[in-house]
């Protein structure tokens, strides 16, 4: 497998627009995290899935930020509209048992955010 | 509320030497920590994972230990080489999510 992808891998956007993140991850897992990492708050996570039906968005900041996971080998975080404290490296990781079994996630690559 | 910390944000040893690093938790108790790898620019590799009725685990020259009492984990890397130099992370379960600590990012000196 070639384990969970993210895109796009950078993204440079002005304030105001429309951002989409996509993640695919690894057939057969039923769990699916979006994380945020940043030099001051580290990885937190915004949301997750489990079989394609998100169960905790606690974690997303606010009404400009929405996830969705319309299938099993695909998810999308937006932001709309986007502003410079949006600016991270946004993860995606993908989990066989979540957080009940064993837990290990696979991360992708990231998708570095910047928005001036 | 919980937290999850690391002890040092950087770590500097000498080649050859053991690698500690700390995570210490509180006002939760997880049910196990994980220890995971970030590269720059890279995601996160999980490396080990140690459940609170296990004292100690081992991977090659990583070992990881679970102290319930002082609510600690500990983080060894042996016979440290350059190539170990990375940011390390720890996690525990936290209800049905993930919590991860700071990092701490070790380098290993030639």
């Amino acid at each position: 497998d070639a384990g969970v992808i993210q895109s796009p891998r950078h993204e440079v956007t002005e304030m105001g627009q429309e951002v989409t993140l996509r993640c695919k991850p690894i057939s057969g897992h039923d769990y699916l995290f979006w994380y945020r990492q940043t030099m001051m708050r580290g990885l937190e996570l915004l949301i997750y899935f489990n079989n394609n039906v998100p169960i905790d968005d606690s974690g997303m900041p606010e009404d400009r930020f929405s996830a969705k996971m319309p299938n099993a080998s695909f998810s999308t975080l937006k932001i709309q509209p986007s502003e410079p404290r949006d600016s991270a490296v946004y993860f995606c990781a993908s989990s066989l048992t979540g957080v009940m079994g064993t837990g290990e996630l696979f991360f992708g690559e990231g998708s570095r955010l910047t928005v001036l | 509320s919980q937290k999850i910390e690391q002890n040092s944000e950087a770590l500097n040893i000498q080649e050859g030497k053991t690698a500690t690093l700390t995570c210490n938790y509180t006002n939760y108790s997880p049910a196990y920590l994980q220890w995971y790898r970030q590269d720059p620019g890279r995601g996160p590799v999980f490396l080990l994972l140690i459940r609170e009725n296990e004292k100690e685990k081992r991977k090659e020259r990583l070992k990881v230990t679970f102290d319930t009492t002082l609510k600690q984990s500990l983080f060894h890397i042996t016979a440290s080489q350059p190539a170990d130099s990375a940011t390390y992370l720890c996690a525990s379960n936290y209800g049905q999510n993930f919590v991860f600590g700071p990092g701490t990012r070790l380098s290993v000196l030639p």
